[in-house]
């Protein structure tokens, strides 16, 4: 079985701030991680994902995240934060077909990102 | 990526009716599916809408309640059968690309009311 969790259920940040998001996952294989996120009255849009190689990877808008396998994260950052970046962001796992996995993506229950100024 | 469109993008009705919800995307896809986001929840896997054959659904979710077409590679429709207030919900249909395989893409959804 695969989860994932997302420990908060809101995160406060002034603008100009870094922030972090924070997800944690576990399956059996090789995951594929991935960040969504949602403006209110909007489906989801895709800002980046895990497959392999470099750990840190960059998406779009300036978020990036980093996979640690050792702690089985994948938290979603950016250096400086906007009100616009007010929404919120999901998490998703799934294990890499190479590792016997289908396409079922499975969600966390959702961040809300609150950007201040 | 891709442009995936849904229809209705919001409807409400009454309890007891269906809606058919219509999914189209401008691309080739390899694979359609079909979430549920109740409110103030997380998206939850209804099936996966096969070609040409019969959906494969997740655990809890039944055929005679959600009947799902997909007539070709890129159109795909989800009925939400003899609704009632707890069938209220964002319903998004999602896409994995030919180019880009390892991502699933979404629709912009569909907010059903049911009263």
């Amino acid at each position: 079985a695969q989860s994932v969790a997302q420990p908060e259920d809101q995160v406060n940040v002034a603008e100009g701030n870094p922030l972090t998001v924070k997800c944690t996952y576990s399956v059996s294989g090789n995951p594929y991680l991935f960040w969504y996120v949602q403006y209110p009255n909007r489906g989801l849009q895709f800002l980046l994902k895990y497959i392999t190689g470099d750990n840190l990877v960059k998406g779009s808008y300036g978020f990036e995240a980093e996979f640690n396998k050792s702690q089985t994260s994948f938290h979603l950052k950016k250096p400086s934060a906007l009100v616009s970046d007010s929404a919120l962001y999901f998490c998703a796992v799934r294990v890499s077909i190479l590792t016997g996995g289908g396409n079922k993506l499975t969600f966390g229950t959702g961040t809300q990102l609150k950007v201040e100024l | 990526s891709a442009v995936i469109s849904q229809k209705p993008s919001r409807d409400i009705c009454q309890r007891g009716t269906s809606l058919t919800i219509q999914c189209q995307v401008d691309s080739q896809v390899t694979m359609m599916f079909w979430y549920r986001q109740q409110p103030g929840q997380s998206l939850t896997l209804i099936a996966t809408a096969n070609q040409g054959s019969e959906a494969t659904y997740e655990s809890g979710f039944v055929i005679d309640k959600f009947p799902i077409s997909r007539p070709n590679l890129t159109f795909s429709t989800l009925t939400v059968s003899n609704m009632s207030p707890e069938d209220s919900s964002i319903y998004l249909c999602s896409v994995v690309l030919w180019a880009h395989q390892e991502t699933q893409y979404f629709g912009p959804g569909t907010r059903l009311l049911v009263l």
